[in-house]
C-alpha cells in the first residue's frame, strides 16, 4: 500500500481557506486518494476522493498534482467546527484504507 | 437512518473476560471492517470482510476473532480480554472499490 506523509499539525484563521498538503510519492496508477476527518473521537467522516482530476464537492476541493505524487485538500472557508484530525489515505486495490497519523487542523477565531 | 450501527457504545471488562462487539449496516455494502484507535493515534485495521462469507486479517489481528454473519452484520470477538485491548473500536462498511467508507460511532472498551 502506498504510504502518505502529512504535517502533524496546522493552524488556520476562521473564515480563511485551509490548505492541507499530503505527499504520496509511491502511489500506483490505479490507486485513489481519499480524505477523511475525525472530529473529537467520533467515527471518521468521508470528505472527498480523486484519482487524477481535481475534485470539488460541498465540503472541500481536492487538488492532485499531474504526477499524482502529492495532493492538497482545500476547505475554502474554514469554521471552528472544521477543527479535526484530517487523514490523507491512498486506497489500495485490495479495497482497504490504511490510516496514518493525520494532520491536526486547529481553526482559530 | 441509513448507516453503521455499533453496540454497545461503552463497555468495561475485567482481564480474561470475553465479549462480542456488534456491527450492522443497512446500505447493502459488500465490505465491512473493524478498526481500533488508541489515544492520540490513527486507526489500525484489525480484520475485514470483502464479502459475505469471507474474512481476512488486517494489521493487528492478534487476540481477536470475527464473524461475518450475513451481508449486514460483522461481529468482533475478544475471547480473553487484556488491558492492551483498551481502545475505541470502529466498524465501517463500503460498497465497490471507488466508494468511501461509512463509519459507526465507535465502542469505547476499557479492560481493567
Amino acid at each position: 500500500d502506498a504510504k502518505t506523509t502529512q504535517p502533524p499539525s496546522m493552524d488556520c484563521a476562521e473564515g480563511r481557506a485551509a490548505n492541507l498538503p499530503c505527499n504520496h510519492s509511491t502511489i500506483s496508477g490505479n490507486e485513489y486518494v481519499y480524505w477523511y476527518r475525525q472530529i473529537h473521537s467520533q467515527g471518521p467522516q468521508y470528505i472527498i476522493h480523486g484519482l487524477k482530476n481535481n475534485e470539488t464537492n460541498e465540503m472541500a476541493s481536492l487538488i492532485i498534482t499531474e504526477d499524482r505524487k502529492s495532493s492538497t485538500l482545500i476547505l475554502p472557508h474554514a469554521t471552528l467546527r472544521d477543527t479535526a484530525v484530517y487523514y490523507c489515505i491512498v486506497r489500495s486495490s485490495e479495497n482497504k484504507l490504511v490510516f496514518g497519523a493525520g494532520t491536526i487542523l486547529r481553526v482559530k477565531s | 437512518n441509513a448507516g453503521v450501527t455499533q453496540t454497545p457504545k461503552f463497555q468495561v471488562l475485567k482481564t480474561g473476560q470475553s465479549m462480542t462487539l456488534q456491527c450492522a449496516q443497512d446500505m447493502n455494502h459488500n465490505s465491512m471492517y473493524w478498526y481500533r484507535q488508541d489515544p492520540g493515534m490513527g486507526l489500525r485495521l484489525i480484520y475485514y470482510s470483502a464479502s459475505e462469507g469471507t474474512t481476512d486479517k488486517g494489521e493487528v489481528p492478534n487476540g481477536y476473532n470475527v464473524s461475518r454473519l450475513n451481508k449486514r452484520e460483522f461481529s468482533l470477538r475478544l475471547e480473553s480480554a487484556a488491558p492492551s485491548q483498551t481502545s475505541v473500536y470502529f466498524c465501517a462498511s463500503s460498497g465497490d472499490s471507488t466508494y468511501g467508507y461509512t463509519f459507526g460511532s465507535g465502542t469505547r472498551l476499557t479492560v481493567v
